[in-house]
């Protein structure tokens, strides 16, 4: 990828689990972000966390962020069948809106 | 929120011919559009930065003679694949923000086949 690399590159859980993905970038940034895209279509804009904040929770998602590692983690807790879906990372390095994204998360769901 | 509409959803041409794919806002000025494009089963990959008024700025490794940019208004950015080639096909996604600093919105993507 443009920017680096996610881990795992896949993720097969049980429904209710809960399911981390981590991300790692090359440069400094000004946000991160994470996305969600079903197979095949376009993304659905999951969350922002800003250079300046360790943590962010919306809902189900739980985005860690530390920009002495240069890491994030998605955590999506009590998953469910419809979070099946590829997760991708993407850093904005000035607040321009300019993504590069990670390799991404395949996470399989199983109901 | 605000809404990209890109056009076609899907296309399928011929080695050796063009396609326009347009990225619309509808609902906001886009100052800046960016392209990107994602091979299956692989990330996306910035292609380049479409700003109004001005030519686009390329990333790294992507050919401007093949992927002509065009930002003509603020609603309308297109790409146009030239002399395209199988090895062209992918799904192609843009994206629209406005001013610095304001949430950028992902269009639905198009996807490529070159037969």
């Amino acid at each position: 990828s443009q920017q680096g690399e996610e881990d795992p590159q896949a993720l097969s859980i049980q429904e209710g689990e809960n399911a981390t993905m981590n991300c790692s970038y090359k440069t400094s940034i000004n946000n991160l972000q994470w996305y969600r895209q079903n197979s095949g279509r376009g993304l659905v804009h999951l969350i922002l966390i800003r250079s300046n904040e360790r943590e962010k929770h919306s809902g189900r998602l739980r985005v860690t962020l530390d920009t002495s590692k240069k890491s994030s983690s998605l955590l999506i807790t009590a998953s469910r069948a419809a979070d099946t879906a590829s997760y991708f990372c993407a850093t904005d390095r000035n607040n321009f809106n300019k993504f590069y994204f990670g390799s991404g998360t395949k996470l399989n769901v199983k109901p | 929120g605000a809404v990209v509409s890109q056009h076609p959803s899907w296309v399928i041409c011929k080695s050796g011919t063009s396609v326009k794919i347009e990225c619309r806002s509808l609902d906001f000025q886009a100052t800046t559009m960016f392209w990107y494009r994602q091979f299956p089963k692989q990330s996306l990959m910035l292609m380049a930065t479409s700003n109004e008024g001005s030519k686009a700025t390329y990333e790294q490794g992507v050919e401007k003679d093949k992927f002509l940019i065009n930002h003509a208004s603020l609603t309308l950015s297109t790409l146009t694949v030239t002399s395209a080639h199988p090895e062209d096909s992918s799904f192609y996604i843009c994206s629209a923000s406005g001013d610095i600093g304001s949430e950028a919105f992902f269009g639905q993507g198009t996807r490529l086949t070159v037969v």
